[in-house]
């Protein structure tokens, strides 16, 4: 079955520090994967697109990974801000069938004073 | 226009009502996805559209939901004699081919009462 599993479910950070957001899933045969930062009340916006061939792409202080070989992937902030909270989503994109896109749950993060 | 559009903004409507719910997404965009969020939880699939192929509609929770896209245009989502669990934010996103991002609109809240 196709599935986006992210952990942790929730996490709290005191600003400035780093943290690590994983995500495994099962999708196949695999077109890419995205990982999308959703406010509260807004819709989600992309901030990393991988495909298969991509290891590691970075946007400003995010910078994810993607090991299509474990199929498993990993959003790293580095010196969070408080603008920062927020869910993080982890989604895949399915080869055969249009492009797809199946979402994980999310992980809410909550960076703090 | 400059982005995915969708209206209403907000809808509260009586409990067995009727209600349509539509997106313009980014001119040129062939896919178009519709998403439900309930509070508090993650995105649940809805409906796919792709180019002219039949849409996916493996999401779809019940008969009482149906959705049109008139080529690669507008989209309307269709929720027949509402419920109160159908009460979320229904959010649509489009893209123009399956490796690029996906914009999503701000969503609709749809409120049954």
């Amino acid at each position: 079955k196709n599935q986006v599993e992210q952990s942790p479910q929730s996490l709290i950070i005191l600003e400035g520090k780093n943290c690590t957001l994983q995500c495994n899933y099962t999708v196949s045969p695999f077109s890419n994967l995205r990982w999308y930062k959703q406010d509260t009340g807004r819709g989600p916006v992309s901030l990393t697109i991988m495909t298969f061939s991509e290891n590691t792409k970075s946007n400003g202080r995010y910078t994810a990974t993607l090991d299509a070989d474990t199929k498993q992937s990993s959003l790293h902030i580095t010196a969070s801000q408080l603008s920062d909270s927020a869910s993080y989503i982890c989604v895949v994109s399915n080869l055969n069938q249009g492009g797809k896109l199946i979402f994980g749950q999310g992980t809410e993060l909550s960076v703090k004073p | 226009g400059a982005g995915v559009s969708q209206s209403p903004s907000n809808k509260v409507t009586e409990k067995g009502k009727d209600v349509e719910l539509r997106c313009d997404p980014i001119s040129g965009h062939t896919a178009l996805y519709w998403y439900r969020q309930r509070l508090g939880q993650g995105l649940e699939f809805l409906i796919y559209f792709q180019g002219n192929s039949a849409p996916d509609k493996s999401g779809l929770p019940s008969d009482r939901f149906s959705a049109e896209r008139t080529g690669e245009s507008v989209s309307t989502l269709t929720i027949q004699r509402t419920q109160q669990e159908d009460s979320a934010v229904y959010l649509c996103a489009s893209s123009s081919d399956r490796n690029t991002e996906a914009f999503f609109g701000q969503g609709t809240r749809l409120t049954v009462v």
